[in-house]
This record gives structure tokens, sequence and C-alpha cells, in this order.
């Protein structure tokens, strides 16, 4: 079955760290490009980083920028994201998925929930 | 930055009618324009991509147009499955920007 799954989210402190994880099966994760997408709750969605397939260029958006890192391992079929120095504001839904420019993001994890609090 | 809006923000509908959705963008993105829809609890499922190629497995009653700046999103018989939360997303140059999003709801 194609599929992404994500993990690695919960409770983590204003300040701490936390590592999340999207592995991919059923397709060849090293052709595609892919994104994390956040969505705080009760929020729209709010795209965070973007990889290219071979891991080559990376972006972030700004409010992320400096504190998360996106990273893949094709030959573990995994995404990552790095999220360090933690706010309040990060607390959202993270989703994972596989898209690129030209034709958007077809397939999507179910999500994870990072909550940052004290 | 690109900035996206969308409207309406909300609507309500009933089975069997046409909606249209559209959305704005600050500056020209060209065709780099996606649609979303997202129910409660769920991740988000790509209908349009290019602003208005339909995605495979995506009925035909959705469909996208327009280029440059302003674009649209239209369901030409909604259906019961269709009330969700609609997003547009460009894609042209980073950051790729979604819309707040269009809440269609049962009349």
């Amino acid at each position: 079955e194609v599929q992404l799954v994500e993990s690695g989210g919960g409770l983590v402190q204003p300040g701490g760290s936390l590592r999340l994880s999207c592995a991919a099966s059923g397709f060849t994760f090293s052709s595609y490009e892919m994104n994390w997408v956040r969505q705080a709750p009760g929020k729209g969605l709010e795209w965070v980083s973007y990889i290219s397939s071979s891991g080559s260029t990376i972006y972030y958006a700004d409010s992320v920028k400096g504190r998360f890192s996106i990273s893949r391992d094709n030959a573990k079929n995994s995404l990552y994201l790095q999220m360090n120095s933690l706010r309040a504001e990060d607390t959202a839904v993270y989703y994972c998925a596989r898209g690129n420019r030209l034709s958007g993001s077809s397939l999507w994890g179910q999500g994870t929930l990072v909550t940052v609090s004290s | 930055d690109i900035q996206m809006t969308q409207s309406p923000s909300s609507l309500s509908a009933s089975v069997g009618d046409r909606v249209t959705i559209t959305c704005r963008a600050s500056q020209s993105i060209s065709s780099y324009l996606n649609w979303y829809h997202q129910k409660p609890g769920k991740a988000p499922k790509l209908l349009i991509y290019a602003a208005s190629s339909l995605q495979s497995g995506v009925p035909s009653r959705f469909s996208g147009s327009g280029s440059g700046t302003d674009f649209t999103l239209t369901i030409s018989s909604l259906q019961p499955e269709d009330f969700a939360t609609y997003y547009c997303q460009h894609t042209y140059t980073t950051p790729f920007t979604f819309g707040p999003g269009t809440i269609v709801d049962i009349k």
C-alpha cells in the first residue's frame, strides 16, 4: 500500500527539541520531493519545509528557519524534521506530504501532534 | 512573500448546488496553484493541481481555472461528501503559502 506514516510527536516544554519521522512505503521514495506542512488547532494549513528527492535542495518557512531542520534517508525510505527551540506557537499537527511544485502534494500522512507547553 | 486570499470564507449550500470558490494571489503565480479539501480530523486531499488539472481519482464535478493572480474552484453539483474546508496553495516560489480556507457546509 502506498502510504506515509508520521511518528515522533508528543508533549515538549518550551525551548525543547523533538524529531519527527515519516516512513514511506509502497513507492520509490528516493524519486519524490517531500514537504512538511503543519496545522495549529482549529487553524489553517501552513507549509513548513521542502526537500528535493536527493536532499540537495532545502527550503524553510521563515517561522521555523534556524530552528527546524529537514532531512531524508532514501535508503531507509524516511523523512525527518528536527525541531529545536520549540515555542508554544509550534503546537500543531505535523503532516509529511509527497509532492512538487508542478503537481502539488498528492500523498499525505495521517499527521502527528506536537504540543509545546510547560 | 506571496499572500493568498480566498472568498468566501464560508458558504452554505445544498446537495446538487453549483459552488464556486475564488483564490487570489498577491502577485502573478502563473499556473502554480493547487486546490485541496480537508475534512475534520483528516489529512488534506489534493483535488486540482497546476490550476486546472484534475488529480487522478477525483470526481469530474471538480474543476479549476485561472492563471496569473485569479483562480477559481468549481463544484458542478455538490455531493454530501464534499462538505469540507477548501484550501488553495501556490507553489510558484517559497514559501508555498496556503490560502486561509473556505468552509463549505450544509444549508
